[in-house]
């Protein structure tokens, strides 16, 4: 059983659009956070967030942790090719120090 | 400053061998963890370890050991390889919250 969902599974739009990715489960997180991976990488830490509601913005991405702290949502505007590549979210579980990853958004801007 | 390093990047072994994958965590990082990443899947998590010791395991069957040493660096074994444990393995250390991945190690079983 996934823990962690994420939609869609693949995304591809065209340069200049906006999107929205999802990461839902049915367990409390303590923190949750966001990666992007590259083919022949490791995910790349983009954000943290720790408190439910929380809402947090890295130029042109913002991330919200959902209040219920079960969920949360990566939105980006103005897409560019650099964007492309594999975005993951990952929580921890209260009292359980191991990051358990979602499912991966696989995500592909066409210049 | 050196962030996760691992070693080796690429590796083929039969099926039955057995590997030994090796990580040198980010200077101050005391905690490593290992992933298996399957293609596009998201990583699975293996095990962490915390001065020297697992402290946190997933559901991985026994045939996958672990090691830390006292300069925090880390080792995954693996035995009696099967096709299925072909799969991208990354290390990943810590020191509190957050997390710095190394490049992985791409293992192929024929």
């Amino acid at each position: 059983t996934q823990l962690l969902e994420q939609s869609p599974q693949f995304l591809s739009i065209q340069e200049g659009e906006n999107l929205t990715v999802y990461c839902n489960s049915s367990s409390v997180f303590s923190s949750l956070q966001w990666y992007r991976q590259e083919p022949g990488e490791g995910p790349v830490l983009l954000v943290t967030v720790v408190t439910g509601g929380e809402v947090k913005k890295l130029k042109r991405l913002t991330f919200q942790f959902g209040d219920a702290r079960k969920d949360s949502s990566l939105h980006i505007t103005a897409a560019q090719p650099g964007d492309t590549g594999l975005y993951l979210c990952a929580g921890e579980i209260f009292g359980n120090e191991k990051l358990t990853f979602g499912t991966g958004t696989r995500l592909t801007i066409i210049p | 400053d050196a962030g996760v390093t691992q070693s080796p990047t690429h590796l083929i072994k039969t099926r039955g061998q057995q590997v030994t994958l090796r990580c040198s965590p980010k200077s101050g990082h005391d905690t490593v963890s290992w992933y298996q990443q399957a293609l596009g899947q998201g990583p699975q998590f293996i095990f962490q370890y915390y001065e020297e010791e697992e402290r946190q395991r997933g559901n991985f069957p026994d045939r996958f050991s672990g090691h830390q040493f006292p300069n925090y660096s880390s080792e995954l074994n693996v035995n009696a390889l099967l096709l299925g444990d072909s799969a991208l393995y990354l290390c990943a250390s810590s020191f509190g919250v957050g997390y710095t991945f190394g490049s992985g190690t791409r293992l192929t079983v024929v």
